[in-house]
């Protein structure tokens, strides 16, 4: 039974592309969260999402930044136009109900050039 | 915006117990007290978790205070691979929200 899948486990980027950030939850789990961990802080939470629906967004900036979990297929957390302050390890975690533990993949680190 | 106060950092020597503090004075009555640790490099992991009563498992104890308002995870012989971040917090027995702060940074000497 594999983990929570996170890839790619490294990405660099330019100023103004965009980033991609695929996570594959456990099997048979529907809920799905996003953190974010800024170099020697703390994780902050971005959002948390069931199939199809985006149930809390409000530690993700509102502009440049979205996410999603299709009925098919891995959650995405997508950065357009990305900025240096973009730069963070990115963590997903996902739960098999709403309340219980989560499981966290090894992250994606994104830098930003 | 985390509703635990852990310390910054904490010392252990190898295969010593370790007592890890966490204070949650407001907490409600249907908030658990989870704990997750964060290796270096890695994605946090579960550790332990519980509401009244004291719990154990392969990893860890969690004592919890008569009051609820604080409670102390307990590595019975710490490893040089316990070294991590170890994140104190409360999640309502039937939410999903689980904010992570500052935790408490665990240094293990041989």
């Amino acid at each position: 039974n594999a983990g929570v899948m996170q890839n790619p486990r490294h990405l660099v980027r330019r100023r103004g592309q965009e980033a991609r950030l695929r996570c594959s939850p456990m099997k048979g789990h529907s809920h799905v969260y996003w953190y974010r961990q800024l170099p020697e802080e703390g994780l902050k939470f971005m959002v948390y999402l069931q199939k199809e629906n985006i149930i809390d967004e409000s530690g993700m900036p509102k502009e440049r930044f979205s996410a999603e979990f299709p009925k098919e297929g891995p959650s995405i957390l997508r950065i357009q136009q990305v900025v240096r302050g973009d730069s963070a390890a990115y963590f997903c975690a996902s739960s098999l109900t709403v309340n219980e533990k989560l499981f966290f993949g090894s992250g994606t680190q994104l830098s930003v050039l | 915006d985390a509703k635990t106060t852990q310390p910054n950092s904490m010392e252990s020597n190898e295969e010593e117990p370790v007592h890890l503090p966490c204070n949650h004075s407001t907490i409600s009555g249907t908030d658990y007290i989870h704990w997750y640790r964060q290796l270096p490099s890695q994605g946090p992991e579960y550790v332990i978790h519980g509401l009244t009563s004291n719990v154990n498992n392969r990893m860890a104890s969690l004592a919890i205070a008569e009051d609820r308002k604080s409670s102390t995870l307990i590595l019975h012989r710490a490893t040089l691979r316990d070294a991590a971040v170890y994140y104190c917090i409360l999640r309502d027995f039937n939410d999903y929200d689980m904010r992570f702060g500052a935790g408490t940074r665990l240094t293990v000497k041989p």
